[in-house]
């Protein structure tokens, strides 16, 4: 099974800086991509998804991740965080057996 | 429509003794996938169901098991528990096994073993 890696554990921001969360898997092969948020107190809930053609995907609330098949890297990023953008962003691979997540990263935006 | 439900959202078990937890998927879905959540750890894949059968599992020891039934619903349960089986179990639940489909998420039970 393939791994994932999220190489920040937490991310302090001010209001309208920009983020960029990195994620990295493993696997090789043919893969299906996703950004999962954890709002404190709520369910996982998905920001967005890649499964196959323009590598830059839009999610909600002004989300954006770029699928680098080279690099094995689907980064999230957002250019301005707001104060509701804290939470906890978990990436995911799907390699068509099972989804791996990662450990997760922290994001807490200062008002 | 209703989203996955998990119960009991909250269990104190002490050591050695076992429980079970129950999730109830979205009505229609066939998938459901349980995964272990700690502080650092991130989501850990238990295993997954589709229709009865456990398609795969993760690295865990013996004691965790599970099944689905016929109506989608399942259970996993864990035997001979120990202080590090404290966590919160997450269910999964989505359309079918592929990777195409999303993953909808329970609030999830909180197991604190004491």
């Amino acid at each position: 099974a393939q791994s994932v890696s999220q190489h920040n554990h937490h991310v302090i921001l001010s209001e309208a800086a920009s983020l960029e969360l990195g994620c990295n898997y493993s696997y090789g092969g043919t893969v299906n991509l996703f950004w999962y948020v954890q709002y404190p107190g709520q369910h996982l809930q998905l920001l967005l998804k890649y499964f196959s053609g323009d590598p830059l995907v839009k999610g909600i609330k002004g989300f954006e991740a770029e699928f680098i098949k080279s690099k094995f890297s689907f980064n999230l990023r957002k250019p301005s965080v707001q104060w509701s953008d804290t939470a906890e962003y978990f990436c995911a691979v799907n390699d068509d057996n099972d989804m791996r997540f990662g450990a997760g990263t922290r994001l807490t935006v200062k008002p | 429509k209703a989203g996955v439900t998990q119960t009991p959202r909250y269990l104190i078990k002490t050591r050695g003794q076992q429980v079970t937890l129950s999730c109830s998927p979205i009505s229609g879905h066939r998938s459901v996938s349980w995964y272990q959540q700690t502080p650092g750890q991130g989501l850990q894949f238990l295993f997954e169901y589709f229709s009865e059968t456990q398609r795969n599992k993760g690295n865990f020891p013996g004691r965790f098991s599970g099944r689905q039934f016929s109506n989608s619903r399942s259970e996993m349960n864990v035997s001979t528990l120990e202080l590090g089986d404290s966590a919160l179990y997450l269910c999964a639940s989505s359309l079918d096994w592929t990777g195409f489909t999303e993953a909808f998420f329970g609030q999830g039970t909180r197991l604190t073993v004491v």
